[in-house]
């Protein structure tokens, strides 16, 4: 498997409040990747990192932001969260832009009451 | 509008026959294509890619072929295996600076026994 390390796993928290999921990665890729996952939509796309303090938007970035100051951390950030973000959030890597698949990690589900 | 659009959501296959689950994409740009599977509480896997310069790509009991013409993918599992019971992504790439992928909804595969 991957070295991807989601965290938290798991987490359950009021409309408003500030939120930061983090992914963690061994392999030392330049590209990493935060897609939600909700049902009927497969995974989209939130923002991407193709290099340390370098990152773009992706198809559903409203409402986010991200942070990437290592090359093994990419933070996920709701700055006032809502419960239209209640999702699955997984983070993946990718070893270049050439042929390598994006690899994923295991997710972290997040809800918002 | 969905680029990359997977018009079943379930599959029902009986052990040691086929699955064939399929997929079709809007996007001519689109030259990469892979299939991931995916478990329950866990990240998608990936599972098998083609270039869109193939238009066949086996791997074991996977084999995925693509119709430029048509627009259109499929995924080949032969036998088909209980523990194959999953849900199926298929995913797309174009020429792009960090090769973001366009997924499906997915489809749900269950192989009886």
């Amino acid at each position: 498997d991957a070295g991807i390390t989601q965290s938290p796993r798991h987490k359950v928290t009021e409309t408003g409040t500030p939120v930061t999921l983090r992914c963690h990665q061994t392999e030392n890729h330049r590209y990493m990747y935060w897609y939600r996952q909700d049902p009927g939509h497969g995974l989209r796309l939130i923002h991407y990192s193709y290099g340390v303090k370098d990152t773009d938007k992706g198809e559903v970035s409203d409402g986010y932001s991200v942070s990437r100051s290592k090359t093994e951390d990419f933070l996920l950030t709701l700055e006032s969260a809502t419960s239209s973000q209640t999702s699955v959030y997984f983070c993946a890597i990718s070893e270049d832009r050439g042929r390598e698949p994006q690899h994923f990690g295991d997710g972290t589900r997040l809800s918002i009451l | 509008d969905q680029q990359v659009k997977q018009n079943s959501p379930s599959l029902s296959v009986q052990e040691g026959r086929i699955s064939i689950l399929n997929c079709d994409y809007t996007n001519s740009m689109f030259d990469y294509f892979l299939w991931y599977k995916k478990y329950p509480a866990e990240g998608p896997t990936f599972l098998i890619s083609i270039s869109s310069i193939k238009d066949k790509n086996e791997d074991g009991r996977f084999t995925v072929f693509l119709n430029k013409s048509a627009k259109h993918l499929s995924l080949h599992i032969v036998p088909s295996q209980p523990g194959d019971s999953a849900v199926y992504f298929c995913a797309a790439s174009g020429p792009g600076s960090a090769r973001q992928l366009t997924f499906g909804s997915g489809t749900q595969l269950t192989v009886l026994p």
